[in-house]
């Protein structure tokens, strides 16, 4: 089972800051078939990127994803106020998928 | 519109059981795989269980193989998972959700809550 650890576990920034998430494989994720979702309160998480660079439909251009092997980082070059959530990265490579233990963004 | 309903979620006891039912619409339910996530309270994302689009393979995590049981009626277009010999550490909110890879739709979620 490939183990996610994602780090810093909360960051605190103020909008228009930028934030720069990792997510840090045990092993690595084959064909970067790494993805990243963002969870607000109370809602199911939402797709933000997919193998490891990939914006999904409807995502700001402000997100972006980078890596490859077990070094994966996904950066939201300007907080607006509602990209303040919660981040998982999830491997898709290999069975079991895993998530990442989320990153929190919070507000400074 | 995709939509994904859950419903089945509740209050049980240590040893007991459940089955989980989510009913799908907007797509072609049997040209997908799907996939069950749970998350418990406060925490964060696990995957647990996903199906093949005929139902001929199944892929669990290792903490609910022997216990939990992914299936499909494809032509009801629902998606399902029973588990059995619940435990404390199954408490979550269980999202299905379309696919098994990477996910685009989620369900809303179902809560099932272990304990005496």
């Amino acid at each position: 089972e490939i183990v996610l650890t994602q780090s810093p576990g909360t960051l605190s920034l103020s909008p228009g800051e930028r934030a720069t998430l990792s997510c840090r494989a045990s092993q690595s994720v084959s064909s970067s078939f790494l993805a990243w979702y963002q969870q607000k309160p109370g809602q199911a998480p939402r797709l933000l990127i997919y193998g490891a660079s990939s914006r999904a439909t409807g995502i700001p251009d402000r997100f972006s994803g980078s890596g490859s092997g077990t070094d994966f980082t996904l950066t939201i070059s300007r907080l607006e106020p509602e990209d303040f959530a919660v981040y998982y990265c999830q491997q898709y490579g290999s069975s079991p998928r895993t998530f990442g233990q989320g990153t929190k963004v919070e507000i400074k | 519109e995709v939509q994904l309903v859950e419903s089945g979620g509740g209050l049980v006891h240590p040893g007991g059981s459940l089955r989980l039912s989510c009913a799908a619409s907007g797509f072609t339910f049997g040209s997908y795989w799907m996939s069950w996530v749970r998350q418990a309270p406060g925490k964060g994302l696990e995957w647990v269980a996903t199906i093949k689009e005929d139902g001929s393979e199944k892929y669990y995590v290792d903490s609910v193989k022997g216990r939990f049981t992914i299936s499909r009626d494809n032509a009801k277009n629902s998606l399902y998972l029973q588990m059995n010999s619940l435990r404390v550490e199954d408490t979550a909110v269980y999202y299905c959700v379309r696919g098994g890879s990477y996910i685009i739709y989620w369900g809303q979620g179902t809560l099932v809550t272990v304990s005496s």
